[in-house]
């Protein structure tokens, strides 16, 4: 069965630092690939997406990501985050082979020291 | 953009009663809906794939009678937690898939059983 994993459960980064989230996913064919963030007590928006083109994506909030397909990930960055980024944060594959079946990371929460 | 609501957001209810949730698309059309269920510290869960017009699609381990899946139009689906019980307390998400195969989410509802 395809899976999708994110490396690290918890962050701690202070204000200003850089960030980067891990997102690798098993092989499963075509994909799509998605990040979602859900900010404390509200409902789950999404940040960026890659369908196809670049494999470098700009999305909200001054985030983007990489497809490297060689290596199956799909990695989230941030070259300063702010306090207002603490969250958490979900990786999402549709794996278009099984029937766009949309398999999700377990997350990733980000806490941000003022 | 493309918008879910989810009624009602929040509901409390005593074990043994059952609880009804309503997932719409605001504007646009979605032949397919998905339940989630979000337990604390882990990630989305599928419970079930909705076709508008068919039976849901359950994933394994979720009890088909326990919760019901109704999706009566191409904006409406509902999910309904029988005889609820405190272990089925948790956060319920659904989506709504447009015809570019994007999945949009609702903003969730929190369901307590007491």
């Amino acid at each position: 069965a395809q899976s999708v994993s994110q490396h690290n459960h918890h962050v701690i980064l202070s204000e200003a630092a850089s960030l980067e989230l891990g997102c690798n996913y098993s092989y499963g064919g075509t994909v799509n690939l998605f990040w979602y963030v859900q900010y404390p007590g509200q409902h789950l928006q999404l940040l960026l997406k890659y369908f196809s083109g670049d494999p470098l994506v700009k999305g909200i909030k001054g985030f983007e990501a990489e497809f490297i397909k060689s290596k199956f990930s799909f990695n989230l960055r941030k070259p300063s985050v702010q306090w207002s980024d603490t969250a958490e944060y979900f990786c999402a594959v549709n794996f278009m082979d099984s029937n766009y079946q949309l398999i999700w990371g377990a997350g990733t929460k980000l806490i941000i020291k003022p | 953009g493309a918008v879910v609501s989810q009624h009602p957001s929040r509901v409390i209810c005593k074990s043994g009663t059952s609880v009804k949730i309503e997932c719409r698309s605001l504007d646009f059309q979605a032949t397919t809906m998905f339940w989630y269920r979000q337990f604390p510290k882990q990630s989305l869960m599928l419970m079930a794939t909705s076709n508008e017009g068919s039976k849901a699609t359950y994933e394994q381990g979720v009890e088909k009678d326990k919760f019901l899946i109704n999706h009566a139009s191409l904006t409406l689906s509902t999910l309904t937690v029988t005889s609820a019980h405190p272990e089925d307390s948790s956060f319920y998400i659904c989506s709504a898939r447009d015809i570019g195969n994007e999945q949009y989410f609702g903003p969730g509802t929190r369901l307590t059983v007491t």
